[in-house]
Formats: structure tokens, C-alpha cells, sequence
């Protein structure tokens, strides 16, 4: 089955160690997004990429970096986590501006 | 600014009918999508309205209208397994997807 894969499903990491959660889809979607997502609030987007357009929200803080490689895989690079990044991070894919289909999450938490 | 609101919370009883209403102000409109969400899961695509009226599906339907910036999703014969967040959210004019914070609903028997 077509799908959006995240790993890890949980990630624990100490204050300010680098963490990578990785996202792979095989929709063989062109577009790829990274939400972060608090308890009881909207998911909040980070960036996305169009192909290999990288486009950062204007909010999104400069400890969080993304990378794609290629079409299947996208990376979240948290630098040095906070307590405050401790969040549910979703993947999500669409085809163009279409519905966009989300993975399972990585739930990270910050010791 | 650009908003949406929807409740925050709702209760039904199992097997009954509810509404989950849904305002949203945006710059532009390119469609309106309800998600579900299970606590400590992914949002799970529900359906899309981009012209209004109704469309149905199942036990779930979503209703439109763009005059007066409102959606609703209706649940029929609720089950248990309904018990989630439903979240609204809105494509503006630049293809952004605008989240509402989402509908906790409790299914009670």
C-alpha cells in the first residue's frame, strides 16, 4: 500500500542533542511537509518542499532544518531541542496543492 | 488575520447524530478539508469541499457554504470508535492549509 512512513514512532533526546526524524512516502508525491503539533493545538507548519524548492515559514526558528534528499525521503533536523520542541512532529505528502495525506508521527520528547 | 474557528469540545451519545460546525475567515479560499484525529495519532483525511452544498460519505457528510465562511461535518449513528478530534482546515489563496485547533468529541454509550 502507498503510504507516509516516519521514524521513529518516539524519540527521546536531552536538552540541547541533536535529533534527525526522518519521513519516506511512496506516493511519489512532489510535495513534502513538516508540522509540529502540540497537545489540543493545530498542527503548525514548519516548511515544506515543492520538488526540491525548500520553502520555511517565516516563524519556524533556525534551530529547525530540514533536508530532502531525494523524492522519498525528508528529513527534520531539530539542533540543539529545547522543552519547548517537545511535540508530536507529522510528515505529510500531496501532489501539488491536492489533499495531503499524513504519516504516523514522531512523538519526541525532551529530557 | 486569518482564523477558524470550530469547538472545542462536544459530547454525543453513542448511536445518535452531531454537527460540527466550523467559521473560518481566510485570505482567499481553495477549499475546506476535515481531518480526524485519534489522540497520539496522525490527522486522517475526511473530506474536501470546494463548491458549496453537501457531500456525503458513509456515516460522514460535509456541508459548504462560502457566502457565509461555514462548514459543518455530520455524524451519523456515532460509534465509539468516532471518539476523536475533527479539525478544519481551510486552503488559502496562496495553497497554504490553515488549521482550526480542532473538535474534541467524547461518544458516550
Amino acid at each position: 500500500d502507498a503510504m507516509v512512513i516516519q521514524n521513529p514512532r518516539y524519540q527521546v533526546t536531552q536538552f540541547g542533542k541533536p535529533v534527525t526524524l526522518s519521513c519516506s512516502q511512496t506516493l511519489n508525491h512532489n510535495v513534502m511537509y513538516w508540522y509540529q503539533q502540540k497537545s489540543s493545538q493545530a498542527p503548525k507548519l514548519l516548511f515544506h518542499y515543492y520538488d526540491k524548492d525548500f520553502n520555511n515559514e517565516a516563524d519556524t526558528p533556525d534551530n529547525f532544518q530540514s533536508r530532502r534528499p531525494n523524492t522519498s525521503f525528508c528529513f527534520l533536523d531539530i539542533r540543539s531541542p529545547g522543552l519547548g520542541d517537545a511535540a508530536m512532529y507529522l510528515c505529510a505528502t500531496s501532489n501539488g496543492a491536492d489533499t495531503q495525506y499524513f504519516g504516523p508521527g514522531t512523538r519526541l520528547t525532551v529530557l | 488575520g486569518q482564523n477558524i474557528d470550530q469547538p472545542t469540545e462536544m459530547t454525543a451519545t453513542e448511536g445518535a447524530i452531531v454537527q460540527i460546525n466550523c467559521t473560518y475567515q481566510t485570505s482567499g479560499f481553495n477549499g475546506l478539508f476535515w481531518y480526524q484525529q485519534h489522540a497520539g495519532e496522525a490527522p486522517t483525511f475526511l473530506s474536501y469541499n470546494v463548491l458549496d452544498g453537501l457531500e456525503e460519505k458513509g456515516r460522514f457528510s460535509s456541508f459548504l457554504s462560502r457566502s457565509k465562511g461555514y462548514s459543518y461535518l455530520l455524524l451519523k449513528e456515532l460509534q465509539e470508535k468516532d471518539s476523536a478530534s475533527y479539525l478544519c482546515a481551510v486552503k488559502d489563496s496562496n495553497y497554504q492549509l490553515i488549521w482550526g485547533a480542532g473538535t474534541k468529541l467524547i461518544i458516550k454509550p
